[in-house]
């Protein structure tokens, strides 16, 4: 069946420095999409990648799709304490997405 | 605000009694999604409908859940005989097409 895999489960850093997530699909993916979820909310969309190869960036974030379309990572560049949060992948396949199992970061000040 | 809506959003329940969750999507969403998320977990695809029609229900939902969308709007999800393991928070979102999710706030659900 359809499995994400995200690494790392956690990450703990000082404030400024750079974080990254990793995530990885078994079979090819349509599409991925990023969301952030804060201690106790919903999950919020951040962005959505389509193209083999494609690179994103939202500020401090960039957001790659690897060639094969089947894994993508997100990079915070000097982390700050507004990044706090789990953020997880979304492989869309057939019309569904299949949610990694997030990473959580805590940013210490 | 014209997000997705989600109610009740806490439910506290004892163990054999049905359950029903409402979700109001954003309006002209096609789209929407039933996923269910532990804690510590990524949200875990539950069921999915496009307009009116549920196209796919998770093998993760016993024949105890069941999911409607009457007329292509808000969406119920049940739970009959709630179980223990039924405690999780259950996310409805929405989209248009193949365009981005907007999640609900959820409804938590805590079977003692």
């Amino acid at each position: 069946g359809q499995q994400v895999m995200q690494i790392p489960q956690y990450q703990h850093v000082q404030e400024g420095e750079d974080f990254t997530t990793y995530c990885n699909s078994s079979t090819t993916l349509s599409n991925i999409q990023w969301y952030k979820q804060r201690p106790g909310g919903h999950p919020v969309f951040l962005i959505q990648l389509v193209k083999s190869g494609e690179v994103k960036k939202q500020k401090r974030l960039t957001f790659q799709f690897g060639e094969a379309k089947k894994n993508s990572s997100l990079h915070i560049t000097a982390t700050q304490t507004t990044d706090v949060g789990t953020y997880f992948c979304a492989g869309r396949n057939f019309n569904k997405f299949y949610f990694g199992s997030g990473t959580k970061l805590n940013v210490k000040p | 605000d014209t997000g997705v809506s989600q109610n009740p959003r806490h439910k506290i329940t004892k163990r054999g009694q049905n359950v029903t969750f409402r979700c109001d999507p954003i309006s002209e969403h096609n789209r929407l999604y039933w996923y269910r998320q532990t804690l510590g977990q990524g949200p875990e695809f539950l069921t999915y409908f496009q307009n009116e029609a549920q196209l796919e229900k998770s093998r993760l939902l016993s024949d105890r859940f069941s999911a409607e969308r009457p007329k292509g709007s808000f969406s119920t999800l049940e739970i009959q005989r709630t179980e223990q393991g039924d405690s999780a928070m259950y996310l409805c979102a929405s989209s248009l097409g193949d365009f981005e999710a907007f999640f609900g706030q959820g409804t938590r659900l805590t079977v003692v």
